[in-house]
């Protein structure tokens, strides 16, 4: 089956830096790639999608990147402000998601 | 109006006992799923339901026992409680294999 590998597990930024979170997939038939932010005491919820037949996405302070011949995404977040202090998950899927570990994004003022 | 409910949304229990938590969505979808993530915060799938039918049922506990009455409702049912299986439990949903939908989360604890 796919196996989703999340990095860093943690992440601390200062607040209008950026912050960069990678995953890689192992299942080369994985056609669609969400990233969830999970904040305290909430469910996951999408803030960017991607899908293999494009290369990036953009909206606006966040950004996703797939390399579909290395098998890895990327989510970039530009300008970080405390409220985006969350744990952040990638997933790959086919038919079924995979999650990420998660990383814990820390921003601070 | 909320997409994915979840009830309760939190729960406190004894060892041993059974207990239930439901779910709805009227988001119009076709699929639903239940998730537990524990402490580490991982999202481990435990089973998805389309249209009624069950279509993913991940290596757990035969203690846990999802119903689904209709497409909007899947819920699930936990027989003789034990410590580990204290957790934060997911619903979600969506349509076919296609973006998925979270719920709250109940967090369950088991004394």
């Amino acid at each position: 089956g796919e196996n989703v590998e999340q990095h860093p597990s943690t992440l601390s930024v200062q607040e209008g830096d950026s912050a960069v979170i990678k995953c890689t997939y192992s299942d080369s038939a994985s056609n669609y790639f969400p990233w969830y932010k999970q904040e305290l005491g909430k469910g996951p919820q999408l803030i960017i999608d991607i899908r293999s037949n494009v290369g990036e996405k953009k909206d606006q302070r966040i950004a996703v990147t797939l390399n579909k011949t290395a098998k890895h995404f990327s989510l970039h977040i530009t300008e970080t402000q405390p409220e985006d202090s969350a744990v952040y998950f990638c997933a790959a899927s086919l038919n079924k998601f995979y999650f990420g570990s998660g990383t814990k994004l820390n921003v601070k003022p | 109006d909320t997409a994915v409910s979840q009830t309760p949304k939190y729960l406190v229990t004894q060892m041993g006992n059974d207990k239930s938590i439901k779910c709805e969505q009227n988001l119009g979808h076709d699929t639903m799923y239940w998730y537990k993530q524990d402490s580490k915060k991982f999202l481990k799938i435990m089973f998805s339901y389309n249209n009624k039918e069950l279509i993913i049922n991940e290596t757990v506990p035969n203690r846990f026992s999802p119903k689904s009455p209709d497409k909007a409702h899947l819920n699930l049912h936990i027989n003789s409680l034990e410590l580990g299986d204290s957790a934060v439990y997911f619903c979600a949903s969506s349509l076919r294999t296609d973006t998925q939908y979270f719920g709250p989360g109940t967090r369950l604890t088991v004394l």
